[in-house]
This record gives structure tokens, C-alpha cells and sequence, in this order.
């Protein structure tokens, strides 16, 4: 069945990079997209980027300075890697399996982690 | 960025009508398409797929829940509303970059 599983560590200092694994199993990364989504605590979801099946990838302009996201599809993992961290960063980072009906837009969350707490704080 | 607007709280009886509300700075249609989508999240859970292109039933969902609008305003029902409903619902687009979520609106029991 579709699995995917964020780990990383669960405090970063600030102005230190993050960086974050989403390990997948059930479906290939060349077949399906994953994207991250970040939630602050007691806040709506963020999408963070996506790397697409085909290895492109597509980032939130909003963090796209600091933000890289990368992959080895012979481990079937996602690598998330976030520079400069500052505590308005603190919050869950998830990892989503995109999926389109057609085959083309849109795409939207089928599968998601469990997700990973990271605190931001010195 | 296209801004969901919901609101934050509904309170419902249970085994009454759910309506829920989502209201977009864009239109979200694209030839006829919705792309306009919706998740169920419950308390230290990851969120759930509820509701794709704006009115198709994800996988597994009960038939209670249904999706429905168009352009800028979309509704999600839930109809009868039962106790394992209670739960934070979002909206999310997927027309433009970047893909934008709701606030949120919580379900409480009256």
C-alpha cells in the first residue's frame, strides 16, 4: 500500500538548515509526484515545493531562496533542504503523494506522512 | 497568491446539515474544471483527502460528505453530520503556484 514517512531532526537552531527525508514506498517516484506542505501549529497548511515525477522541481516563490528539493529514486526518497531557518519556520513538515486523474492537472494530496515536528529555537 | 477565505468555527448538531464555506480571490475553473479540493484533519493527525476537483468523493469516503461550487465559492457538505466528524476542514487550490490552503474551519458539536 502507499506509504510515505517524513524523519529528520525534531530541533534545528536558528539561522541552521534543515534538512528533512521522506522515505515512500507503494508507488515510484518516477510515476508520482511528492510534494512538502508545512503546518504551522493551530494554522492552515503551507505548500512548500514539489518535485516532480520526471526530477523537475517547483517551489513556493515565498521560500524558494532558501528551499531545495531533491531526490534518490534508487532509495525511493525526497530530500527537503531549507537554509536560514527562523522560528516562524517551527511547525509539522509533511510529505504528500500528488495525484491527478488525467494525468495532468489538477493534481491534489491523495496520500500524506504522518508528518515531523520541527522546532526552531535555540 | 489566491487567498481561501473560510471561516474559522461551525457549530452542528449531530445528525444535522454540515455546510461549510470556501470563498476564493480567483477563480479556481479551468474548462469546466474544478480544481478546487478538500481535507479532513483531525487533532495530532496528518490531514485527509475529503473531496477532489470540487465535487468528487476521495476513496473511502463516506456518502454523507459532498463537495459542490464553482469559480470563486465552493461548499463542502456534510450531511448527517456523526461524532467522528468533529474535525478542522480545509480548503486547497490547485490552479496556480502556489498551491494555497484555507485557514481552516472547525466542526464543534452545539
Amino acid at each position: 500500500q502507499v506509504q510515505l514517512k517524513e524523519s529528520g531532526p525534531g530541533l534545528v537552531q536558528p539561522s541552521e538548515t534543515l534538512s528533512l527525508t521522506c522515505t515512500v514506498s507503494g508507488f515510484s517516484l518516477t510515476s508520482y509526484s511528492v510534494s512538502w506542505v508545512r503546518q504551522p501549529s493551530g494554522k492552515g497548511p503551507e505548500w512548500m515545493g514539489r518535485m516532480w515525477y520526471d526530477g523537475d522541481t517547483a517551489y513556493n516563490s515565498a521560500l524558494k531562496s532558501r528551499l531545495s528539493i531533491s531526490r534518490d529514486t534508487s532509495k525511493n526518497q525526497v530530500f527537503l533542504k531549507m537554509n536560514s531557518l527562523q522560528t516562524d519556520d517551527t511547525g509539522t513538515y509533511y510529505c504528500t503523494r500528488d495525484f491527478s486523474g488525467m494525468g495532468v492537472a489538477p493534481y491534489y494530496f491523495d496520500y500524506w506522512g504522518q508528518g515531523v515536528m520541527v522546532t526552531v529555537s535555540s | 497568491d489566491i487567498v481561501l477565505t473560510q471561516s474559522p468555527a461551525l457549530a452542528v448538531s449531530l445528525e444535522q446539515r454540515a455546510t461549510i464555506s470556501c470563498k476564493t480571490s480567483q477563480n479556481v475553473d479551468n474548462y469546466g474544471i474544478s480544481y478546487m479540493h478538500w481535507y479532513q484533519q483531525k487533532p495530532g493527525q496528518q490531514p485527509k483527502l475529503l473531496i477532489y476537483e470540487g465535487s468528487n468523493l476521495a476513496s473511502g469516503i463516506p456518502a454523507r460528505f459532498s463537495g459542490s461550487g464553482s469559480g470563486t465559492d465552493f461548499t463542502l457538505t456534510i450531511d448527517p453530520v456523526e461524532a467522528d466528524d468533529i474535525a478542522t476542514y480545509y480548503c486547497q487550490q490547485s490552479k496556480d503556484y502556489p498551491y494555497t490552503f484555507g485557514a481552516g474551519t472547525k466542526l464543534e458539536l452545539k
